[in-house]
């Protein structure tokens, strides 16, 4: 069965310092893979999706990921974090027609 | 393009009152989901539709909860009774084949408080 694990609930960074979020994924066929944002009171926004193209997915706002088959992993990334930033990031993993997430992983930004 | 469109944002309701749900999805989009968010969580699917089907709704808690999409675009998402342990965040989604089927755009979410 397919699913997602997301390493670590709470991340905190520094204004300007690199931004690393984890997700580690498990699915018997070629994934779909997607990373989502949810700010506070808010629904998810599609910020990158990978969908067997190239490796590495430039999405939204400065952040984008990389999908290693042999790692089983697909981390977002940002070189500089803003304070814009703070949010709760989802990975999720595509199986036939609905989508199975992770559970979350909250960014703090400290100026 | 309008997103997807969700009312009523907040509700608080009393146990064992009935409460309903409304989802206007992206137009076009003929595919429509229904996830449950719980504090702390990620998403998890209820109830999809294509069209007006239900397709899958092998995790709708079939006894309380129930779901329509009559003429196939909005939908409706109902629990009776609701009891304290449904408070949490009804989020809609939809997609369609034209945007990547495997894509889906999120409404803003219904957050359910039951007391």
């Amino acid at each position: 069965a397919q699913s997602v694990t997301q390493l670590g609930s709470h991340v905190s960074v520094s204004e300007g310092a690199l931004v690393l979020l984890r997700c580690n994924y498990s699915s018997s066929v070629p994934p779909y893979l997607f990373w989502y944002v949810q700010y506070p009171n808010q629904g998810l926004q599609l910020l990158l999706k990978y969908t067997s193209a190239a490796t590495l997915v430039k999405g939204i706002n400065g952040f984008e990921a990389e999908f290693k088959k042999s790692e089983t992993s697909f981390h977002l990334t940002k070189p500089s974090a803003h304070m814009s930033d703070a949010a709760e990031y989802f990975c999720a993993v595509s199986v036939p027609d609905k989508l199975i997430f992770g559970t979350g992983t909250r960014l703090q930004v400290f100026p | 393009e309008a997103g997807v469109v969700q009312s009523p944002r907040y509700k608080i309701i009393e146990k064992k009152q009935p409460v309903a749900f409304w989802c206007n999805p992206i137009s076009g989009h003929n595919t429509l989901y229904w996830y449950r968010q719980n504090l702390g969580q990620g998403p998890e699917l209820l109830i999809r539709y294509e069209n007006e089907e239900a397709v899958d709704d092998s995790q709708l808690p079939k006894d309380r909860f129930s779901a329509e999409r009559l003429k196939g675009v909005d939908s409706t998402l109902k629990i009776q009774p609701a009891e304290l342990g449904d408070s949490a965040v009804y989020l809609c989604a939809s997609s369609s084949p034209l945007s990547g089927r495997e894509t889906q755009y999120f409404g803003p979410g219904t957050r359910l408080l039951v007391l």
